[in-house]
Parts: structure tokens; C-alpha cells; sequence
């Protein structure tokens, strides 16, 4: 079974610019959640969806933001980026949140903002 | 609301030598507890969990950790350590109120094995 899958896997922008991120869940899971992680703030929650709906959303501006597709494939876009977004975006997939089961992680696209 | 702390950020020890790595939690609802590994370059690979069944956990690699509820740990332990166990090591604790699976992680520690 083909695992979590994140496009690009690197990526270099400038400032003030936009980006897309890409993730493809582990056939048969409905829910996809994504996380940033920097050196300085680790791991932190950004979204979470299920069945095409936003199930929870962490403390980020409203420059971050999510979808989720009918196949439950998620993008997550970033718009007027800043210095400071430079991170490892982190993608999870599970079949049902809220249960307990185990969240399988991405490879992670790597974002550097110049 | 759910936290995890892992106090320091490395460890180091002998091949060998016992592997702990120490994780505490807060939380509102009976938790449910995560430990994560991540080698360089790479995402996060599930070590074990605890989903309220038995409180000794065993998990891949020779890993087990015991949830301890009066003592709101959850620390993570192998009896010997490998040169391949050098990586980074994260706690989580889940918010899953309302049908959530949002994780909370621990700052992480860095785990050196040396020869």
C-alpha cells in the first residue's frame, strides 16, 4: 500500500509570493491533517479535514489556508509569504479522526522563503 | 487543553546503554498518547501508542513505553541502544474532543548513540 505522498518535496519562493502544497492520503483514509515544523516553534497543528470539511483549525493568520477534495486529496496554500514560513510542511492521513488511530506522515515539502 | 513536555532537547548515550526519554502530559479528556521518531530529511514514523487498553505499551524497534495516569507520564524506553536508534524522538498527546485527531507534540529530543 503506496504511502502518504507530498508534492513538491522542496520548494524555494520569495517574499510576498504564494504557494500550493500537495497531499495525496493512503487509499481508504478520509482524514488529512497538516502541520508546520520549525526549529524554533517544533511541531504545530494547521488544519485538519474530513470528507471535504474543515474539522479543526490551528493558530495560523488567515494567510494559511486548506482544501480538501472529494478523493481526499488536500492542498494547503500559503499566500503573502513571509520570512518566517520557511519550514517543513508536514502531511497526516488516517481513516477516522477522533479515535485514536495512528496517523501516517508524509515525507514533508520543504519551503524556503527568500 | 492537551500539552506535552519533554524536558531538554538532547540525549545522548552509549551503544548498548538503556534509551529514556522522558514525556509528560496535560490533559482535559482521557488521553490518548503518541511517540514518534523522525530521522533526518524524512516525516514521522509512529514508534507506539496508547488508546486506553493495556498501560505497557510495546512498540516497534524494541521500544515500550507505560502510561502512568497519577503520574501524567508517558516515557519511552529500550533496554539497549543501536547506532540506527539515533534520531529525533516526539511525544504527542491527541485533542480528540468533537472527532478530532489533532496532535500536540512535545518540543522533541534529539537521541545520539555513540559507539
Amino acid at each position: 500500500k503506496a504511502g502518504v505522498t507530498q508534492t513538491p518535496r522542496y520548494l524555494i519562493k520569495t517574499r510576498g509570493q504564494q504557494v500550493t502544497l500537495s497531499c495525496s492520503p493512503i487509499s481508504g483514509h478520509r482524514s488529512v491533517s497538516w502541520y508546520q515544523q520549525t526549529p524554533g516553534q517544533g511541531l504545530q497543528f494547521l488544519f485538519e479535514y474530513f470528507s471535504e470539511t474543515q474539522r479543526n483549525k490551528g493558530n495560523f493568520p488567515g494567510r494559511f489556508s486548506g482544501r480538501q477534495f472529494s478523493n481526499s486529496r488536500s492542498e494547503m496554500n500559503v499566500s503573502t509569504l513571509e520570512l518566517g514560513d520557511s519550514a517543513l510542511y508536514l502531511c497526516a492521513s488516517c481513516r477516522y479522526p477522533g479515535t485514536g488511530e495512528t496517523q501516517y506522515f508524509g515525507p514533508g515539502t520543504r519551503l524556503l522563503v527568500l | 487543553a492537551q500539552s506535552v513536555t519533554q524536558l531538554g532537547s538532547h540525549v545522548s548515550v552509549s551503544e548498548g546503554a538503556l534509551v529514556l526519554l522522558r514525556c509528560n502530559y496535560s490533559s482535559s479528556v482521557p488521553p490518548y498518547l503518541f511517540w514518534y521518531v523522525q530521522y533526518p530529511n524524512q516525516g514521522l514514523q509512529l514508534l507506539l501508542k496508547y488508546t486506553s487498553a493495556a498501560t505497557l505499551v510495546k512498540g516497534i524497534n524494541g521500544f515500550e513505553a507505560e502510561f502512568k495516569k497519577s503520574e501524567t507520564s508517558f516515557h519511552l524506553t529500550k533496554p539497549s541502544a543501536h547506532m540506527s536508534d539515533a534520531a529525533e524522538y516526539f511525544c504527542a498527546v491527541s485533542d480528540h474532543q468533537g472527532g478530532s485527531e489533532k496532535l500536540v507534540f512535545g518540543k522533541g529530543m534529539k537521541l545520539t548513540v555513540n559507539p
